[in-house]
């Protein structure tokens, strides 16, 4: 059973591009939630979503930022038009129940130059 | 003030002492979850806790739900226990984090 994977792992975009970030959760997992570690910062979540809904997005930045998670395929964290201050690391993890252990991937290190 | 307050920030130790890391929350929780994050940058859950205690290996951790705390011990510490070890409280969903503990065990 593969572990919840991410890509791309390293990420580097210019002022103004989009970046798309990927996670497939573990196999029988529904659960998939986003973090964000800013560099020297600890990490904040940003999202939680089930198969084709957005359960909480409260810690997700009002404009640029949105998830999915369809039915079929990877969830996707999308950032448009990123700024410098977008760098961080980005963290997902599933479950197969939201009070059960979440796993982690890799993450994604986004660099915006 | 932080909703998850952890202590120390940072910690030596000689390999075999025995550590311990600090948790305290302030927020209603359904559970309490232990993470240690790798020099790579790689998250392992290690233990998820609603009340009492677990044991895995080396690692101890505890919880006391009346006074919004748990420890985190480490039994023989080992250079390959160096990492950060992060507490993270659970309340409706979604996870609160600590800052993190950096641990650094030294031969």
């Amino acid at each position: 059973n593969a572990g919840v994977m991410q890509n791309p792992r390293h990420l580097v975009r210019r002022r103004g591009q989009e970046a798309r970030l990927r996670c497939s959760p573990m196999k029988g997992h529904s659960h998939v939630y986003w973090y964000r570690q800013l560099p020297e910062e600890g990490l904040k979540f940003m999202v939680y979503l089930q198969k084709e809904n957005i359960i909480d997005e409260s810690g997700m930045p009002k404009e640029r930022f949105s998830a999915e998670f369809p039915k079929e395929g990877p969830s996707i964290l999308r950032i448009q038009q990123v700024v410098r201050g977008d760098s961080a690391a980005y963290f997902c993890a599933s479950s197969p129940l939201p009070p059960d252990t979440q796993y982690f991937g890799p993450g994604t290190r986004l660099t915006v130059l | 003030k932080n909703e998850v307050e952890q202590s120390p920030q940072n910690l030596t130790a000689q390999e075999g002492e025995f550590i311990t890391i600090n948790c305290s929350y302030s927020v209603g929780i359904s559970a309490l979850h232990w993470l240690q994050q790798h020099p790579g940058g790689g998250i392992v859950s290690l233990f998820m806790l609603s009340s009492g205690k677990k044991k895995h290996g080396r690692l101890i951790a505890t919880i006391n739900i009346q006074e919004k705390h748990s420890s985190l011990h480490i039994t023989a510490s080992h250079p390959r226990d160096s990492a950060v070890y992060i507490c993270a409280v659970r309340g409706l969903d979604k996870l609160i984090f600590g800052t993190g503990t950096r641990l650094q065990v030294f031969p």
